[in-house]
């Protein structure tokens, strides 16, 4: 399967306790995308990078959540002390960037299941 | 900051029947992307809209985008039980996407 893929599928943690995710992108693809989704809502917009450059971070990611993608392949999500609030589903995608078109198609892992205790 | 609103919520159709879904911006919008999402699945890229009043069609699905670009809608035609899921429209900016909260879709055979 050459799609992303990300590692662990599902995570149960307790409230204070840090958790770390991490996403594989598709092949040559040098941007990387970070999303939170909750229940009946779209994906949020966390962070993102262009190779192993975090380029846009959203203002609603506290200080707890860090991001990174240090050879500008695989990338970790890190959330510490985990409260309640962060129950979610973690979602990561990749794109090759904008086509000759000006299209950029991110292409979705399945997800990580947060669910804090 | 720019916001968009999807409408209905949810959508009950009868398998055979149309329906139309709607994203609607308060600002003009340089491009607009579709996605759907299975339940239990995670989104999948469906079409990108850029030009003002641009149709696209995959095979039953017609994706429009408004004259003024500031909405874009979804029909299907002859709605079949593949089609449940959450359709979402998503802003793209300088790598920064933002989601609608989605159109849930529920077929009844």
């Amino acid at each position: 399967d050459t799609g992303v893929s990300q590692d662990p599928r599902h995570k149960i943690t307790k409230r204070g306790q840090n958790v770390t995710f991490r996403c594989d992108p598709i092949s040559e693809h040098n941007r990387l995308y970070w999303y939170r989704q909750t229940l009946g809502q779209g994906p949020e917009f966390l962070t993102y990078f262009q190779n192993e450059a975090q380029l846009e971070k959203s203002r609603l990611l506290s200080d707890r959540f860090s991001a990174e993608r240090p050879k500008g392949s695989f990338s970790t999500l890190e959330i510490q002390r985990t409260e309640q609030g962060d129950s979610a589903m973690y979602l990561c995608a990749s794109s090759p960037g904008l086509g000759v078109d000006g299209q950029e198609t991110q292409y979705f892992g399945p997800g990580t299941r947060l669910l804090v205790l | 900051g720019q916001q968009v609103m999807q409408i209905p919520q949810y959508q009950h159709v009868q398998e055979g029947e149309d329906f139309t879904t709607y994203c609607n911006s308060s600002t003009t919008l340089s491009n607009i992307q579709w996605y759907k999402q299975r339940p239990g699945g995670h989104p999948v890229f469906l079409i990108q809209l850029v030009k003002s009043g641009e149709v696209k069609k995959q095979k039953r699905l017609t994706f429009q985008f408004g004259e003024a670009k500031k909405n874009s809608s979804l029909h299907i035609t002859a709605t079949q039980t593949t089609d449940v899921g959450t359709y979402f429209c998503a802003l793209g900016s300088w790598g920064k996407f933002q989601f609608g909260a989605g159109t849930q879709v529920v077929v009844t055979p």
